[in-house]
């Protein structure tokens, strides 16, 4: 079964708002990864996280691996129309990798 | 070149039919990797290849047979598929297994099984 889950499912925000998703796995992870994927399109790789308590910052986004390699967030500041799409964390355990859950974006103009 | 391409990008069969997906990378990646994808699902891990080798199945069935003729082509061939097999499948590469790294995703192939 799915052993990376993602919070909220869905979540619609006006323009401009932040918005985090949360990332949660049963199993420690030897690396994190998260990936944007817009409506009808493929995944596209944003950053891994690999060490404890990594805080990693690309412009508006944050991304945070926690302290016992279980658990994530990306925070997105100040949200735009571009940020639209379902962002999913994928975490590694030995040799299993799985995709989280994923978090549906919508930003309203 | 950073890209990953997939072939077709639309595929309808019937489920007697027997058809292969095809994926191409050139980036020099010696990891690649099917995934199947249902709607608003997250994608789910179907075989990994490192150096040309089957290094993972993730249990998948047999009426799904993948090939790896070289480091930079990967095939997925199919036979007496199900209606419930209806998915896009998704072929990605990384510059190395185990660790998984940095995956590049092709936009993948939308299947249809009636």
């Amino acid at each position: 079964g799915q052993q990376v889950m993602q919070i909220p499912q869905y979540q619609h925000v006006q323009e401009g708002e932040d918005f985090t998703t949360y990332c949660n796995s049963s199993t420690t992870l030897s690396n994190i990864q998260w990936y944007k994927q817009r409506p009808g399109g493929h995944p596209v790789f944003l950053i891994q996280l690999v060490k404890s308590g990594e805080v990693k910052k690309q412009k508006r986004l944050t991304f945070q691996f926690g302290e016992a390699k279980k658990n994530s967030s990306l925070h997105i500041t100040a949200t735009q129309t571009t940020d639209v799409g379902t962002y999913f964390c994928a975490g590694q355990a030995g040799n299993q990798f799985y995709f989280g859950t994923g978090t549906s974006l919508t930003v309203i103009p | 070149d950073t890209e990953v391409t997939q072939t077709p990008k639309h595929l309808v069969m019937g489920m007697t039919n027997k058809k292969s997906l095809k994926c191409e990378q050139h980036m020099g990646h010696r990891a690649m990797y099917w995934y199947k994808q249902k709607a608003k699902k997250p994608p789910e891990l179907m075989f990994v290849y490192s150096y040309e080798k089957l290094s993972i199945n993730e249990s998948v069935p047999s009426r799904f047979s993948p090939e790896c003729p070289n480091s930079s082509l990967l095939n997925l061939h199919l036979h007496a598929l199900q209606p419930e097999d209806s998915a896009l499948y998704l072929c990605a590469s990384s510059r190395r297994d185990p660790s998984y790294n940095e995956q590049f995703f092709g936009p993948g192939t939308r299947l249809t099984v009636l």
